[in-house]
């Protein structure tokens, strides 16, 4: 089975732009659920999305949003960039969904200039 | 703050040696896991524990669950350079379908 997938690998923004990030999950996987990584804050929690249904949601401004399509591929999307977005962007997907084991994808690093 | 906190934040063992790092955590689960991350890359599953198990084994790894406690442990036995990365626990912090991350341990495995 192909893994997790995750579009682009490396972003360059500027601040006040918007930016999509794209993740396949593994076919079969109904869950995607989508992390923050930087080195202040770690791993963060941003979303979780089963079914096209998004069942949770972390601590961060509503400038972050994701989707899920019927196909299980998902799409974070990040409006009005501030510096401070700048991390790495991991995606993962489950059977089950977050909780269970996650299978990660290799991230998109974004820097927001 | 997160959920899962990791004990040391990092350790430099010689190859051969064992390493165990510690993960405490606030509120009830269903389950615990342990990751791996390599140079900031995407981290691998390692191993994952349930809130009625005790003590589970993976080839070298071993992960231990203390719920009155509400701390696990992982042991790396016999470890190798390959070995050098951050290990992360995670909980699914009771079912909220979302997984909480602790802060990693470090651990540098010396040739």
């Amino acid at each position: 089975k192909a893994g997790v997938t995750q579009t682009p690998r490396y972003l360059i923004k500027t601040r006040g732009q918007q930016v999509t990030l794209s993740c396949s999950p593994i076919s079969g996987h109904r869950s995607v659920s989508w992390y923050q990584q930087t080195p202040g804050q770690g791993l963060q929690f941003l979303f979780e999305y089963f079914s096209e249904t998004q069942r949770n949601k972390g601590n961060f401004p509503g400038r972050f949003s994701g989707r899920q399509f019927s196909n299980s591929r998902s799409e974070m999307n990040v409006s009005t960039l501030e510096l401070g977005d700048s991390a790495l962007y991991l995606c993962a997907s489950s059977l089950a969904g977050a909780g269970d084991e996650q299978y990660f994808g290799p991230g998109t690093r974004l820097t927001v200039t | 703050s997160q959920q899962g906190e990791e004990d040391p934040q990092a350790l430099s063992i010689q190859e051969g040696e064992n390493a165990t790092m510690n993960c405490s955590y606030k509120t009830s689960i269903n389950n615990l896991q342990w990751y791996r991350q390599n140079s900031g890359r995407g981290l691998v599953h390692l191993i994952l524990i349930r809130s009625n198990e005790r003590e589970k084994h993976s080839g070298r790894l071993r992960v231990t669950l203390d719920t009155s406690k509400k701390s696990s442990s992982l042991l790396i036995t016999a470890s190798r350079a390959a070995d050098t990365a951050s290990y992360f626990c995670a909980t699914d912090a009771n079912g909220g379908f979302k997984t909480i991350f602790g802060a990693g341990t470090r651990l540098f495995v010396k040739a």
